[in-house]
Protein backbone atom coordinates (compact mmCIF):
# COMPACT_ATOMS: atom_id res chain seq x y z
CA UNK A 1 0.00 0.00 0.00
CA UNK A 2 2.61 2.73 0.85
CA UNK A 3 5.30 0.77 -1.19
CA UNK A 4 7.54 0.31 1.79
CA UNK A 5 7.33 -3.74 2.88
CA UNK A 6 9.33 -5.37 5.65
CA UNK A 7 9.79 -8.89 6.33
CA UNK A 8 9.67 -10.62 8.64
CA UNK A 9 6.16 -9.28 10.65
CA UNK A 10 6.47 -11.35 13.58
CA UNK A 11 9.78 -12.34 15.31
CA UNK A 12 10.74 -14.35 18.09
CA UNK A 13 14.27 -14.77 19.29
CA UNK A 14 16.17 -15.97 21.82
CA UNK A 15 19.46 -13.58 23.52
CA UNK A 16 21.49 -15.68 21.87
CA UNK A 17 20.38 -15.59 18.66
CA UNK A 18 21.24 -13.67 15.22
CA UNK A 19 18.47 -12.82 12.87
CA UNK A 20 18.18 -9.78 10.26
CA UNK A 21 15.15 -7.28 9.06
CA UNK A 22 14.71 -6.53 5.96
CA UNK A 23 12.96 -3.70 4.68
CA UNK A 24 12.20 -2.29 0.34
CA UNK A 25 11.19 0.62 -1.14
CA UNK A 26 9.38 0.79 -4.16
CA UNK A 27 8.95 4.96 -4.40
CA UNK A 28 12.38 5.75 -5.95
CA UNK A 29 13.46 7.33 -2.70
CA UNK A 30 17.12 8.15 -1.91
CA UNK A 31 17.00 7.96 2.47
CA UNK A 32 16.50 5.08 4.35
CA UNK A 33 15.40 4.91 8.15
CA UNK A 34 15.24 2.94 10.93
CA UNK A 35 13.01 3.41 14.04
CA UNK A 36 12.54 1.83 17.33
CA UNK A 37 8.96 1.97 19.19
CA UNK A 38 8.17 0.78 22.15
CA UNK A 39 5.19 -0.01 23.81
CA UNK A 40 3.23 3.78 24.64
CA UNK A 41 6.48 5.90 23.56
CA UNK A 42 7.09 7.35 20.75
CA UNK A 43 8.76 6.46 17.68
CA UNK A 44 13.20 6.59 18.10
CA UNK A 45 15.36 7.01 15.55
CA UNK A 46 18.04 4.67 14.86
CA UNK A 47 19.79 5.02 11.91
CA UNK A 48 20.02 7.39 8.90
CA UNK A 49 21.15 6.43 5.16
CA UNK A 50 21.05 8.62 2.21
CA UNK A 51 21.85 7.94 -0.73
CA UNK A 52 23.62 4.51 0.84
CA UNK A 53 25.46 6.46 3.10
CA UNK A 54 24.89 6.07 6.63
CA UNK A 55 24.62 9.50 7.46
CA UNK A 56 23.29 9.26 11.60
CA UNK A 57 23.86 6.77 14.50
CA UNK A 58 21.35 7.43 17.02
CA UNK A 59 23.24 5.92 20.00
CA UNK A 60 22.42 2.71 19.01
CA UNK A 61 24.04 0.00 20.77
CA UNK A 62 26.38 -2.03 18.82
CA UNK A 63 24.29 -5.66 19.29
CA UNK A 64 21.99 -3.70 15.74
CA UNK A 65 23.95 -3.55 12.55
CA UNK A 66 22.29 -1.42 9.94
CA UNK A 67 23.41 -2.32 6.03
CA UNK A 68 22.27 -0.56 2.89
CA UNK A 69 23.37 -2.57 0.02
CA UNK A 70 21.42 -0.20 -2.29
CA UNK A 71 19.41 2.83 -2.28
CA UNK A 72 16.01 -0.03 -2.37
CA UNK A 73 17.19 -2.18 0.39
CA UNK A 74 17.68 -1.94 4.04
CA UNK A 75 18.80 -4.42 6.57
CA UNK A 76 19.23 -4.37 10.18
CA UNK A 77 21.45 -7.14 11.55
CA UNK A 78 20.24 -8.32 15.26
CA UNK A 79 22.48 -10.06 17.77
CA UNK A 80 22.51 -10.82 21.33
CA UNK A 81 19.83 -8.85 22.28
CA UNK A 82 18.23 -8.25 25.33
CA UNK A 83 14.57 -8.18 26.42
CA UNK A 84 14.08 -4.84 26.57
CA UNK A 85 14.73 -4.73 22.82
CA UNK A 86 11.00 -6.00 22.14
CA UNK A 87 9.71 -3.87 20.21
CA UNK A 88 8.17 -2.57 16.66
CA UNK A 89 10.48 -1.88 14.35
CA UNK A 90 9.75 0.16 11.25
CA UNK A 91 11.76 1.24 8.07
CA UNK A 92 10.99 4.56 6.30
CA UNK A 93 12.20 5.87 3.01
CA UNK A 94 11.55 9.42 2.08
CA UNK A 95 13.34 11.97 -0.90
CA UNK A 96 15.56 14.33 0.56
CA UNK A 97 15.96 17.43 -1.73
CA UNK A 98 18.94 19.79 -2.09
CA UNK A 99 20.40 20.96 0.49
CA UNK A 100 19.32 17.99 2.88
CA UNK A 101 15.41 19.58 2.96
CA UNK A 102 13.27 16.83 4.33
CA UNK A 103 10.10 15.65 2.45
CA UNK A 104 7.70 13.50 4.23
CA UNK A 105 8.53 9.94 4.79
CA UNK A 106 6.60 6.84 4.30
CA UNK A 107 6.87 3.66 6.72
CA UNK A 108 6.75 0.27 6.31
CA UNK A 109 4.24 -2.07 8.40
CA UNK A 110 6.96 -3.07 11.07
CA UNK A 111 8.47 -5.96 12.40
CA UNK A 112 7.10 -6.67 15.64
CA UNK A 113 9.95 -7.86 17.72
CA UNK A 114 9.96 -10.46 21.26
CA UNK A 115 12.69 -11.30 22.58
CA UNK A 116 13.05 -13.74 25.19
CA UNK B 1 12.07 21.05 26.76
CA UNK B 2 11.43 18.40 24.36
CA UNK B 3 11.88 19.86 21.12
CA UNK B 4 8.27 18.85 19.65
CA UNK B 5 5.25 18.61 22.61
CA UNK B 6 1.82 17.40 21.99
CA UNK B 7 -0.92 16.88 24.20
CA UNK B 8 -0.60 13.17 24.82
CA UNK B 9 -5.03 13.13 25.32
CA UNK B 10 -6.97 11.43 25.73
CA UNK B 11 -9.49 13.46 23.52
CA UNK B 12 -12.76 11.58 23.88
CA UNK B 13 -15.73 12.96 21.33
CA UNK B 14 -18.75 11.94 20.47
CA UNK B 15 -18.95 11.22 16.40
CA UNK B 16 -19.97 14.69 14.75
CA UNK B 17 -18.00 16.29 17.06
CA UNK B 18 -14.87 19.08 15.90
CA UNK B 19 -11.65 18.45 17.94
CA UNK B 20 -8.58 20.63 17.40
CA UNK B 21 -5.15 19.30 18.57
CA UNK B 22 -2.10 21.46 18.78
CA UNK B 23 1.51 20.78 18.66
CA UNK B 24 4.69 23.16 19.60
CA UNK B 25 7.85 22.91 18.36
CA UNK B 26 11.13 24.15 19.43
CA UNK B 27 13.62 24.70 16.63
CA UNK B 28 12.02 27.95 15.16
CA UNK B 29 14.71 27.24 12.02
CA UNK B 30 12.56 24.23 11.55
CA UNK B 31 10.93 23.67 7.85
CA UNK B 32 8.77 21.36 7.31
CA UNK B 33 5.79 19.77 9.17
CA UNK B 34 4.00 16.97 8.88
CA UNK B 35 0.80 15.37 10.78
CA UNK B 36 0.62 11.40 10.70
CA UNK B 37 -2.04 9.38 11.96
CA UNK B 38 -0.74 5.86 13.90
CA UNK B 39 -3.34 3.20 14.75
CA UNK B 40 -2.89 1.01 17.20
CA UNK B 41 -0.14 -1.62 16.70
CA UNK B 42 0.47 -0.54 12.97
CA UNK B 43 2.65 1.83 11.19
CA UNK B 44 2.65 5.47 10.90
CA UNK B 45 1.09 6.78 8.35
CA UNK B 46 1.07 10.27 6.55
CA UNK B 47 -2.33 12.28 7.80
CA UNK B 48 -1.18 15.92 5.47
CA UNK B 49 1.91 18.20 5.24
CA UNK B 50 1.43 21.72 7.16
CA UNK B 51 2.14 24.71 4.77
CA UNK B 52 2.22 28.33 6.07
CA UNK B 53 -0.90 29.19 4.57
CA UNK B 54 -2.15 26.21 5.83
CA UNK B 55 -4.32 23.56 4.22
CA UNK B 56 -7.29 21.29 4.00
CA UNK B 57 -8.00 17.83 3.04
CA UNK B 58 -11.97 17.37 3.35
CA UNK B 59 -12.44 17.37 7.05
CA UNK B 60 -9.12 17.96 7.99
CA UNK B 61 -7.48 21.26 8.18
CA UNK B 62 -3.80 21.68 9.15
CA UNK B 63 -2.68 25.53 10.48
CA UNK B 64 0.87 26.58 11.11
CA UNK B 65 1.98 29.75 13.28
CA UNK B 66 5.58 29.92 12.77
CA UNK B 67 6.05 33.39 14.83
CA UNK B 68 3.89 31.03 17.76
CA UNK B 69 5.55 27.58 16.45
CA UNK B 70 2.73 26.04 16.63
CA UNK B 71 1.11 24.17 14.76
CA UNK B 72 -2.72 22.86 14.88
CA UNK B 73 -4.56 19.84 13.45
CA UNK B 74 -8.47 20.69 13.17
CA UNK B 75 -11.05 17.30 12.62
CA UNK B 76 -14.62 18.13 11.63
CA UNK B 77 -17.51 16.04 11.85
CA UNK B 78 -15.39 13.59 13.52
CA UNK B 79 -15.94 9.65 12.75
CA UNK B 80 -15.57 6.71 14.62
CA UNK B 81 -12.89 5.68 12.25
CA UNK B 82 -10.68 8.96 13.34
CA UNK B 83 -10.00 7.23 16.22
CA UNK B 84 -6.24 6.72 16.52
CA UNK B 85 -2.77 8.66 17.75
CA UNK B 86 -1.98 12.19 15.93
CA UNK B 87 1.90 12.54 15.80
CA UNK B 88 2.99 16.05 15.06
CA UNK B 89 6.20 16.46 12.64
CA UNK B 90 8.85 18.45 12.37
CA UNK B 91 12.01 18.39 10.43
CA UNK B 92 14.90 20.61 10.33
CA UNK B 93 17.55 21.77 7.99
CA UNK B 94 20.52 22.07 10.33
CA UNK B 95 19.74 18.24 11.25
CA UNK B 96 19.79 16.96 7.77
CA UNK B 97 16.67 15.25 6.47
CA UNK B 98 15.80 14.02 10.13
CA UNK B 99 12.42 14.03 11.24
CA UNK B 100 11.15 14.62 14.75
CA UNK B 101 8.45 12.96 16.02
CA UNK B 102 6.09 13.86 18.76
CA UNK B 103 4.58 11.73 21.17
CA UNK B 104 1.28 11.53 19.79
CA UNK B 105 -2.18 12.84 20.86
CA UNK B 106 -4.85 10.29 21.57
CA UNK B 107 -8.38 10.73 19.80
CA UNK B 108 -11.09 8.67 20.40
CA UNK B 109 -14.54 8.84 18.55
CA UNK B 110 -17.77 7.62 20.32
CA UNK B 111 -21.08 6.93 19.18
Amino acid sequence: ETGVTQTPRHLVMGMTNKKSLKCEQHLGHNAMYWYKQSAKKPLELMFVYNFKEQTENNSVPSRFSPECPNSSHLFLHLHTLQPEDSALYLCASSRVGEGGISYEQYFGPGTRLTVT
Amino acid sequence: RKEVEQDPGPFNVPEGATVAFNCTYSNSASQSFFWYRQDCRKEPKLLMSVYSSGNEDGRFTAQLNRASQYISLLIRDSKLSDSATYLCVVSKIQYGNKLVFGAGTILRVKS
